[in-house]
């Protein structure tokens, strides 16, 4: 089945530490994609990569870091500098150029206590 | 970073109902529209991608006016199993190569038997 994964489902951690949500792609697509999702918001887009060992920075950026060392794997690391870390963590992914639909991951949800 | 507008609804329907909803965007380079359908404490699903005037798929209907920077869409024949949240979100990756979506905050639509 091609798709996408993250992992965990759900993740808990005190405050101060980092974490790193796991998204991996079977699709064979070149972009990738975080989003934040926190209740009765929109998707705010964290961090985007279209080729390996390249990356943008997104709307919130601040706090988060990202790497792209393969094409089908993009982890998100949550660092203690994220003041409000808890929220829905989803990855996406997309064929490259412009019009590109993307598909997301069923999401971590992190909660930050 | 362009904005994307929705009314949060809910909207009330009974089943059998048409209902329809809008979403503006201020972006008027945007090329490529999408409607995402999401279910509670899961992830966007694509519904529908609009690339040019419309796009129908069974009944469902989307619609672009660009004159008026809005895309519709249309559900008839409504089922209990479209009650959830849907998403519009519009291109803003134009002229960049990359697909980079601004969300709505989405439309919660409620059927009821």
């Amino acid at each position: 089945d091609g798709g996408i994964t993250q992992s965990p489902k759900y993740l808990f951690r005190k405050e101060g530490q980092n974490v790193t949500l796991s998204c991996e792609q079977n699709l064979n697509h070149d972009a990738m994609y975080w989003y934040r999702q926190d209740p009765g918001q929109g998707l705010r887009l964290i961090y985007y990569s279209q080729i390996v060992n390249d990356f943008q920075k997104g709307d919130i950026a601040e706090g988060y870091s990202v790497s792209r060392e393969k094409k089908e794997s993009f982890p998100l690391t949550v660092t203690s500098a994220q003041k409000n870390p808890t929220a829905f963590y989803l990855c996406a992914s997309s064929t490259t150029g412009s019009l590109g639909e993307q598909y997301f991951g069923p999401g971590t949800r992190l909660t930050v206590t | 970073r362009k904005e994307v507008e929705q009314d949060p609804g809910p909207f009330n329907v009974p089943e059998g109902a048409t209902v329809a909803f809008n979403c503006t965007y201020s972006n008027s380079a945007s090329q490529s529209f999408f409607w995402y359908r999401q279910d509670c404490r899961k992830e966007p699903k694509l519904l529908m991608s609009v690339y040019s005037s419309g796009n129908e798929d069974g009944r469902f209907t989307a619609q672009l006016n660009r004159a008026s920077q809005y895309i519709s869409l249309l559900i008839r024949d409504s089922k209990l199993s479209d009650s959830a949240t849907y998403l519009c979100a519009v291109n803003s990756g134009e002229g960049t190569g990359y697909s980079t979506l601004t969300f709505g905050k989405g439309t919660m639509l409620l059927v009821s038997p």
